[in-house]
């Protein structure tokens, strides 16, 4: 187990929905990460936050959002959602605001757009 | 922006047998280097990293190398067993810049 929690497990909704994907990062972890994997992109960076402020973004659509809350929980915002929204979406942690700190990855949150 | 490829993307081996599984990386100031295992169903899961000033890293079954002069380093596994059957996904970053990811290969332990 790595610590790293999210919610729900799966999530099945309509295309023009508009969805909220919950992460509760390790306890002490203060960075957060937000990646995208589909079959045929492999794991993408979406964006990641340190202690409550926006640190970097990678190829995250302006339809995605994402905050990183007092308590260090995190959530990803989909809105408008499109059937190639339809992915699993990870939700890492990080000690460290540095990318070479070790990375720990929940289990995932499964989208279903339909 | 960095480019990580592994080859092959599948591999099967015979229980008992080793694995190796290399990675190539564009960018050579990186300088960091971790593995990830991600078993079905589950998030991926680091088992081991490197960093650039270290030419070897061993933990039980598992070792990485690096060798920074071709840009490329490599997962050993030896005395594979069926639990060792996932997806492994290589990465690597540099100071200030994430982490890119392999597109993962998927190994297959016979029993």
């Amino acid at each position: 187990d790595s610590g790293v929690t999210q919610t729900p497990k799966h999530l099945i909704t309509a295309t023009g929905q508009r969805v909220t994907l919950r992460c509760s990062p390790r306890s002490g972890d203060l960075s957060v990460y937000w990646y995208q994997q589909s079959l045929d992109q492999g794991l993408q960076f979406l964006i990641q936050y340190y202690n409550g402020e926006e640190r970097a973004k990678g190829n995250i659509l302006e339809r995605f959002s994402a905050q990183q809350f007092p308590d260090l929980h995190s959530e990803l915002n989909l809105s408008s959602l499109e059937l190639g929204d339809s992915a699993l979406y990870f939700c890492a942690s990080s000690v460290q605001v540095s990318y070479n700190s070790p990375l720990h990855f929940g289990n995932g949150t499964r989208l279903t757009v339909t | 922006g960095e480019n990580v490829e592994q080859h092959p993307s599948t591999l099967s081996v015979q229980e008992g047998d080793s694995a190796v599984i290399k990675c190539t990386y564009s960018d050579s100031a990186s300088n960091y280097f971790p593995w990830y295992k991600q078993e079905l169903g589950k998030g991926p899961q680091l088992i081991i990293d490197i960093r650039s000033n270290v030419g070897e890293k061993k933990d039980q079954r598992i070792a990485v190398t690096l060798n920074k002069t071709a840009k490329h380093f490599s997962l050993h596994i030896t005395e594979t067993q069926p639990e060792d059957s996932a997806v492994y996904f290589c990465a690597a970053s540099k100071t200030n810049s994430k982490l890119t990811f392999g597109k993962g290969i998927t190994l297959s332990v016979r029993p």
